[in-house]
């Protein structure tokens, strides 16, 4: 079956460190996606990519990273410049305009 | 600037009633809109859709309803179940913007049995 899959599910992260979530697509999408939701935020665009070894700031990029290797791969790293990280993370993929595939999330908490 | 706006944060109904959920968006590029549904701890999943050339869409017990020159859409849900809440957002997506959408804040829907 084709998806996207996010993984760990639960992170914990101790102050000053940096840590990476996984995004995997078999979906053969082009684009890729990172969002954050916060309660009462909505969906906020962390990052995304159009196409591999090229991808954008969102709205909030400040204190993460990501690259695009890979077609099939989008991981984030939150670095330790990002001094609110806990957040549920969620990845997209999409081919073209009708819509993105979603994963299922990963939940980040700073310990 | 907030271009697609789902002003009311959540609305309750009784089951068995109409749900109706409401988005406006302010950028008249917008020609594409789509509606999710998301569970607690999961990712969204795709609900229905419409394009500007329509003016209604319907799927089952859900209706997308746009209005252009008002740039509004609603997501109508006949009979609400229990099941359905959650929370619903409201996305719109312009023609020149590659895939990109922009997302509303969300609105928490609750059936009451």
């Amino acid at each position: 079956d084709g998806g996207i899959t996010q993984s760990p599910k639960y992170l914990f992260r101790k102050e000053g460190q940096n840590v990476t979530l996984s995004c995997e697509q078999n979906l053969n999408h082009d684009a890729m996606y990172w969002y954050r939701q916060d309660p009462g935020q909505g969906l906020r665009l962390i990052y995304y990519s159009q196409i591999v070894n090229d991808f954008q700031k969102g709205d909030i990029a400040e204190g993460y990273s990501v690259s695009r290797e890979k077609k099939e791969s989008f991981p984030l790293t939150v670095t330790s410049a990002q001094k609110n990280p806990t957040a549920f993370y969620l990845c997209a993929s999409s081919s073209g305009r009708r819509g993105y595939t979603f994963g299922s999330g990963t939940r980040l908490t700073v310990v | 600037d907030q271009q697609v706006k789902q002003n009311s944060p959540s609305l309750s109904v009784q089951e068995g009633r109409i749900s109706i959920l409401n988005c406006d968006y302010t950028n008249s590029m917008f020609d594409y809109f789509l509606w999710y549904k998301k569970y607690p701890a999961e990712g969204p999943t795709f609900l229905i859709s419409i394009s500007s050339i329509k003016d209604k869409n319907e799927d089952g017990r859900f209706t997308v309803f746009l209005n252009k020159s008002a740039k509004h859409l609603s997501l109508h849900i006949v009979p609400s179940q229990p099941g359905d809440s959650a929370v619903y957002f409201c996305a719109a997506s312009a023609e020149g913007a590659n895939s990109k959408l922009t997302f509303g804040k969300g609105i928490t829907l609750s059936v009451r049995p």
